[in-house]
């Protein structure tokens, strides 16, 4: 069965760093493109970024480019997200999500994590 | 990449059937037949109901189903139970590989 574990949140000053995993098991995780979202505490979920299967392709929302890093290792099928730069609106849960269809299709969200909460304050 | 709308909330009677909206603009939802449902329960992680505007994943209730027309998709729930009671996310592809989300509708089973 597919599972997906996120780990490494915890309490963060503002502009310091952090870096989440999502260790993926259950399918043929370089098949598919994994992608990273958030729910802020009591509000909606954010599209955060998404990197295809081989991980040349990296894409994020203007909420985050250029401070969060989108990484994967296919021979630990594992998920990262490196950020950077970090301000209380990061605060959130953090999911990693698996693409339904392989390959370049990225479309939709079929497993998700449990989640992991990253708490940016001082 | 502002977020889709979605009414904040939509109750019904245990049979009944409601409609959940969610309104984008012609570079998201009007663009691309590529929008997603998810169910997510209280302290849960989003489900996947809904792909590709109607399509339903295997094990999903065909109480279920998706519509869209011009910038507004829709999810229709048929024969709501208490168990469909949830917030519900929109979803739609925003082109160049990003990922729009709609606002979430809470439902509530009367």
């Amino acid at each position: 069965q597919v599972q997906l574990v996120e780990s490494g949140g915890g309490v963060v000053q503002p502009g310091r760093s952090l870096r989440l995993s999502c260790a993926a098991s259950g399918f043929t995780f370089s098949n598919y493109g994994m992608h990273w979202v958030r729910q802020a505490p009591g509000k909606g979920l954010e599209w955060v970024a998404v990197i295809s299967y081989d991980g040349i392709h990296k894409y994020y929302a203007d909420s985050v480019k250029g401070r969060f890093t989108i990484s994967r290792d296919n021979s630990k099928n594992t998920l990262y997200l490196q950020m950077n730069s970090l301000r209380a609106d990061d605060t959130a849960v953090y999911y990693c999500a698996k693409s339904l269809l392989m390959w370049e299709q990225t479309y939709y969200f079929d497993y998700w994590g449990q989640g992991t909460l990253v708490t940016v304050s001082s | 990449q502002s977020a889709l709308t979605q009414p904040a909330s939509v109750s019904g009677s245990p049979g009944q059937s409601i409609t959940i909206s969610c309104t984008g603009t012609s570079s998201d939802v009007g663009s691309y037949n590529l929008v997603s449902w998810y169910q997510q329960h209280p302290g849960k992680a989003p489900k996947l109901m809904i792909y590709e505007g109607s399509k339903r994943p295997s094990g999903v209730s065909n109480r279920f189903s998706g519509s869209k027309s011009g910038n507004t998709a829709s999810l229709t729930i048929s024969g709501l139970q208490a168990e469909d009671e949830a917030d519900y996310y929109c979803c739609s592809y925003a082109g160049i590989s990003t990922y729009v989300f709609g606002t979430g509708t809470k439902v509530t089973v009367l």
